[in-house]
């Protein structure tokens, strides 16, 4: 079974920068999983961050970057807001299982 | 307005059906693959189905119980669920496939699975 694995809850400063991870249980995230990135308030539907690993949705400040480090998808939020206070989602495309979502990271920013 | 919009959720009992209807504006719904995605309350965000012109995919949850279609004619994306279980509770969005990732979502309809 296919699992994406994210940090549960971070907490980073205002003005700080956070990295967020994405990990695969049968092996390294490469762009072929086609990384995406979501961010979702409560009860809203979620907002593209960051899609084919590192490229910016539309109208997304440029504080939020996507990259590979190591053997993960990351998402770097670097000068961190208060509105930033989310809850962010990376999904994998994975052939056998098609599109898996991780867990979700709370971010708490203070 | 480019938009989707779900409805057709409501309350069921287990084992029973429901079919929920996603309507697409403002782009040519027939150019673009769609999905199904969920969550369940309090809970992260779960893909269960697609379909393009040609394919169909589903999750192993929902793999043989949930049936994914679409009218390109009435700009119409539909999932038809059967035999439903209280672990179906959920909202369900449509989102539609664009460059690899889901660029455009609905606001969701939420589906209670109970007795």
């Amino acid at each position: 079974q296919t699992v994406v694995t994210q940090e549960p809850s971070f907490s980073v400063s205002p003005g700080g920068t956070v990295t967020l991870t994405c990990g695969l249980n049968s092996g390294s995230v490469s762009t072929s999983h086609f990384p995406t990135w979501y961010q979702q308030t409560p009860g809203q539907a979620p907002r593209t961050l960051i899609y084919y690993t590192n490229s910016r949705s539309s109208g997304v400040p440029d504080r939020f970057s996507g990259s590979i480090i190591g053997n993960k998808a990351a998402l770097t939020i670097t000068g961190a807001q208060a509105d930033d206070e989310s809850d962010y989602y990376c999904v994998l495309y994975v052939d056998s299982a098609h599109w898996v979502f991780g867990g979700g990271t709370k971010l708490t920013v203070l | 307005e480019v938009q989707l919009e779900e409805s057709g959720g409501g309350l069921v009992q287990p084992g029973e059906s429901l079919r929920l209807s996603c309507a697409a504006s403002g782009f040519i719904f027939s150019s673009y693959s769609v999905n199904w995605v969920r969550q369940a309350p309090g809970k992260g965000l779960e893909w269960i189905s697609y379909i393009s012109d040609s394919s169909t995919w589903y999750a192993d949850s929902v793999r043989g119980r949930f049936t994914i279609s679409r009218d390109n004619d009435k700009n119409s994306l539909f999932l038809q669920m059967n035999s439903l279980r209280v672990e179906d509770t959920a909202i369900y969005y449509c989102a539609r496939d664009h460059e690899w990732h889901f660029d455009l979502w609905g606001r969701g309809t939420l589906v209670v699975v109970s007795s």
